[in-house]
């Protein structure tokens, strides 16, 4: 069965900094490009950040470009997500998603992770 | 960058079809993904490429794409469907993947 966890969220104060973790288990983790998706409490599902399977690849909405790094580490079946400089627009629940085979949308997603930022 | 538009809300009576729309500039020359979000869970696709359906999800929903607007169509509506429905595409332009605003699918 394929499964994502993420871990990492949590309260931090303005200006901080996290790091979100997704451990994923049931298929080939190397083999397929990986997403963070987030969601402000209230609001609609917002793209963040997308990695290749390889990782020589990443992409970046412009909100988060400059603050947030996406990286994975494939021997580990782990993809992460760097959050700096955070805001309290970066409060939200932070998902991480898998990319369908032949990639650009999300087939498989975590339970979430929420980061809430307080001054 | 590319938008996309969902009306908020949509509502429908049990039994009767619900129609999901998505507008977006000549969206019918890309490929639509549709997620399904019920409250205090993770969102679930439930059409990708437009029309396929993943194993698990029922024949009662389908997809369409032409023009300036995709739809997704939900037969037979049941109490169960009630949730939050996201539209999705990749901006080649930008590499970035898009959603919609999301629509609350009410059923009456």
């Amino acid at each position: 069965e394929v499964q994502l966890l993420e871990s990492g969220g949590g309260l931090v104060q303005t200006g901080g900094s996290l790091r979100l973790s997704c451990a994923a288990s049931g298929f080939t983790f190397s083999s397929c490009a990986m997403d963070w998706v987030r969601q402000a409490p209230g609001k609609g599902l917002e793209w963040v950040s997308a990695i290749s399977g390889s990782g020589h690849s990443t992409h970046y909405a412009d909100s988060v470009k400059g603050r947030f790094t996406i990286s994975r580490d494939n021997s580990k079946n782990t993809l992460y997500l760097q959050v700096n400089s955070l805001r309290a627009d970066d409060t939200a629940v932070y998902y991480c998603a898998k990319e369908g085979a032949v990639s650009y949308y999300m087939d498989v997603w975590g339970k979430g992770t929420t980061v809430t930022v307080s001054s | 960058s590319y938008v996309l538009t969902q009306p908020p809300s949509v509502s429908v009576a049990p039994g009767k079809t619900a129609r999901i729309t998505c507008g977006g500039n000549n969206i019918g020359s890309e490929s639509v993904h549709w997620y399904r979000q019920k409250p205090g869970q993770a969102p679930v696709l439930v059409i990708s490429y437009d029309s396929d359906r993943p194993s698990g999800i029922p024949e009662r929903f389908s997809g369409s794409n032409s023009g300036n607007t995709a739809t997704l169509t939900i037969s037979r509506v049941e109490a169960g469907d009630e949730a939050d429905y996201y539209c999705q595409v990749w901006d080649t332009s930008s590499d970035h993947r898009v959603f919609g605003g999301g629509t609350k699918l009410t059923v009456l």
